[in-house]
């Protein structure tokens, strides 16, 4: 079973202020996502990456994929209320078909 | 669809009661999953199909929980008999696999309360 742990589990911070969210495995995985998900909605992709050490940003979000391709960050800059939020990685190998999900990160960013 | 519809959004039962919960897919993919999610945690894999291939079931908790896929499109999750345990949001996503990344589009899920 390829499992992928997410740090830390709870992050409360204030607006304006940095974050990095981290996700781990011992698996290689052929591709790696990241998603964001509000109360009450499914969770929303925000980025894939696929290439080991990849480095991809997505307006103040920056997401990286290491070199060995088991384990990727994501950082935060400037937080703002609207990022708040739970933040899944998931897994996928090709050859199995479904995706493995991390446990999330719940994000409060107070104004 | 435009997106992935799932129904009902919240279903209440007794202890005891079977549940169907049903996914529409986005027209299209062929690749259906059904996770589950207990509140603010991640989401537990419990069931995969792929086109016509078997579905890989390897994830159902147990012999209550069934799934099927019906002329490649609409799925429908059984629970029968159900427990407290069973209580959690069932979130149903489809994927078209083309670009070979994994890129799951999901629906707002079914909130399932056992009593």
């Amino acid at each position: 079973t390829q499992l992928l742990e997410q740090s830390p589990q709870f992050l409360s911070i204030q607006e304006g202020e940095n974050l990095t969210v981290y996700c781990n495995s011992s698996s290689v995985f052929s591709s790696l996502q990241w998603y964001r998900q509000e109360p009450g909605e499914g969770p929303v992709l925000l980025v894939t990456v696929v290439t080991g050490g990849e480095v991809k940003k997505l307006k103040r979000l920056t997401f990286q994929f290491g070199d060995a391709r088991k384990d990727s960050s994501l950082h935060i800059t400037a937080a703002q209320p609207g990022d708040t939020g739970l933040y899944l990685c998931a897994g996928t190998n090709t050859n199995a078909g479904k995706s493995t999900f991390g446990d999330g990160t719940t994000l409060t960013v107070k104004p | 669809g435009a997106g992935v519809s799932q129904s009902p959004s919240n279903k209440v039962t007794e202890k005891g009661k079977d549940v169907e919960l049903r996914c529409d897919p986005i027209s299209g993919h062929t690749a259906l999953y059904w996770y589950r999610q207990s509140l603010g945690q991640g989401l537990e894999f419990l069931i995969y199909f792929q086109g016509n291939s078997a579905p890989d079931k390897s994830g159902l908790p147990s012999d209550r929980f069934s799934a099927e896929r019906t002329g490649g499109s609409v799925s429908t999750l059984t629970i029968q008999r159900t427990q407290q345990e069973d209580s959690a949001v069932y979130l149903c996503a489809s994927s078209s696999r083309r670009s070979g990344a994994n890129v799951l589009t999901f629906g707002a899920g079914s909130r399932l309360t056992v009593l």
